[in-house]
């Protein structure tokens, strides 16, 4: 069974660093993993997905990466703002998808 | 991007009565469709894969007979709360799978509260 573990829960950082948060599975037979974030109370928003055939993805500030050998992902976010605050879920897909319990992020202005 | 709807988006019901929480791909066809949970400052927790015309497949732990799902066409797939409980009070999100490039796309998610 896929588990999918994320490091760390939660980050606290001032306006303008640069982070990274992880995201660990266990099983690298995967179709895609994807990055979403979710503000409180309300849905998922997609951020990122990367096919299992890809390294990487970027979107503006955001940077995902995937390691399948390893069994890891990281996204990178660069120069952070206030409205970044939010929980970052990762999600590894296969025939369904899986979450990890998520990092809940918070930037300090 | 494609898009999956949810309705409604806020339910609150009385114990033991049932809710109906419908989701639909809105402008692709999914012959899956998936549900999860969420409690509060948790993770989403898969509860069932719903298969279009067959019958659905419950994670271990999820009660088919309280939970029950009907994927009656490409685009629109259930999820019936029988004889809520308030333990059952909890956000739930469905998904659809656009087969081509194998992306899951979210619906907005239903927040049920049960008195």
């Amino acid at each position: 069974k896929q588990e999918v573990t994320q490091i760390p829960a939660a980050l606290s950082v001032p306006e303008g660093e640069n982070l990274v948060l992880n995201c660990s599975f266990t099983d690298s037979a995967i179709y895609n993993l994807q990055w979403f974030r979710q503000d409180p109370g309300k849905g998922l928003t997609s951020l990122l997905l990367i096919q299992s055939s890809q390294r990487e993805q970027t979107s503006g500030r955001l940077n995902a990466s995937l390691d399948k050998s390893s069994g890891r992902s990281t996204l990178y976010i660069a120069a952070s703002q206030p409205g970044d605050s939010a929980t970052y879920l990762c999600a590894v897909g296969n025939n369904d998808m899986r979450f990890g319990a998520g990092t809940r992020l918070t930037v300090k202005p | 991007g494609a898009v999956v709807s949810q309705h409604p988006s806020r339910v609150i019901c009385k114990s033991g009565t049932s809710v109906k929480i419908e989701c639909r791909s809105l402008d692709f066809q999914a012959t899956t469709m998936f549900w999860y949970r969420q409690f509060p400052k948790k993770s989403l927790m898969l509860m069932a894969t719903s298969n279009e015309g067959s019958k659905a497949t419950y994670e271990q732990g999820v009660e088919k007979d309280k939970f029950l799902i009907n994927h009656a066409s490409l685009t629109l797939s259930t999820l019936t709360v029988t004889s809520a409980h308030p333990e059952d009070s909890s956000f739930y999100i469905c998904s659809a799978r656009e087969q081509l490039y194998n992306e899951q796309f979210f619906g907005p998610g239903t927040r049920l509260t049960v008195l």
